[in-house]
């Protein structure tokens, strides 16, 4: 699996909008991007997904560059609840975790 | 709907005890997945399933073993527990096709002395 490259940390201010870069360079035409938040003592939590296009759920927006070699995750208005660890993750099938980007959330 | 079930939430073993890891998952999910977490890191990839009958070894497969006899089930069992297995152990299922999210269950924290 291709890897990503992520910020070890991020610090934002309560009510303002996130965004959490990730690079994968050597993303495959097949590979899908996935976005996970593991909270402290917590399993990780589904994200955010997209193959090409940009997306937008209840919880986030996906920004995809257009030659798919890095995408953005947007938080528009980040809560306290929203401090977390955050994996941006290339995959087909299996999921292979870096580190991700420790997210803190100041008020 | 119970989601991916994991038990049991806490284990401390002594060193070469064997142990298994239980995952239920309710959702007719095809693919499972164990990973550990060691303190600070992220998750590794230990073992994973596409279907019954039907494994194979992920990032760090050493001193773990898998079945899958079942769609519901995917045990992970430790024969001879070291204190380097000493992590918090998660599973996660999702549906096979290409792209899909996982869910992911609560953990399991073991403890080997």
């Amino acid at each position: 699996d291709a890897k990503t490259t992520q910020p070890n940390s991020m610090e934002s201010n309560e009510e303002e909008p996130v965004h959490l870069p990730c690079n994968h360079s050597t993303i495959s035409g097949t590979d899908y991007i996935h976005w996970y938040r593991q909270l402290p003592s917590q399993g990780p939590e589904y994200v955010i997904h997209g193959l090409t296009s940009n997306v937008n759920n209840r919880m986030a927006s996906l920004a995809i560059a257009e030659d798919r070699k890095s995408s953005t995750l947007i938080l528009h208005r980040a809560t306290l609840r929203d401090a977390a660890v955050y994996y941006c993750i290339l995959t087909q099938r299996v999921h292979i975790f870096g580190q991700g980007t420790e997210l803190s959330v100041k008020p | 709907n119970a989601g991916v079930t994991q038990t049991p939430k806490f284990q401390v073993l002594k060193t070469g005890q064997s142990m298994t890891l239980q995952c239920a998952q309710d959702m007719n999910h095809e693919y499972m997945s164990w990973y550990r977490q060691d303190p600070g890191m992220g998750l590794r990839l230990i073992h994973y399933s596409v279907g019954a009958g039907i494994t194979d070894q992920g990032e760090v497969p050493n001193g773990y073993n898998v079945s899958r006899s079942t769609t519901e089930d995917f045990p992970l069992r430790l024969l001879s527990a070291a204190p380097s297995q000493t992590s918090v152990y998660f599973c996660a299922s999702s549906y096979a096709q290409q792209g899909r999210p996982q869910h992911f269950g609560d953990g399991t924290r073991l403890s080997i002395l």
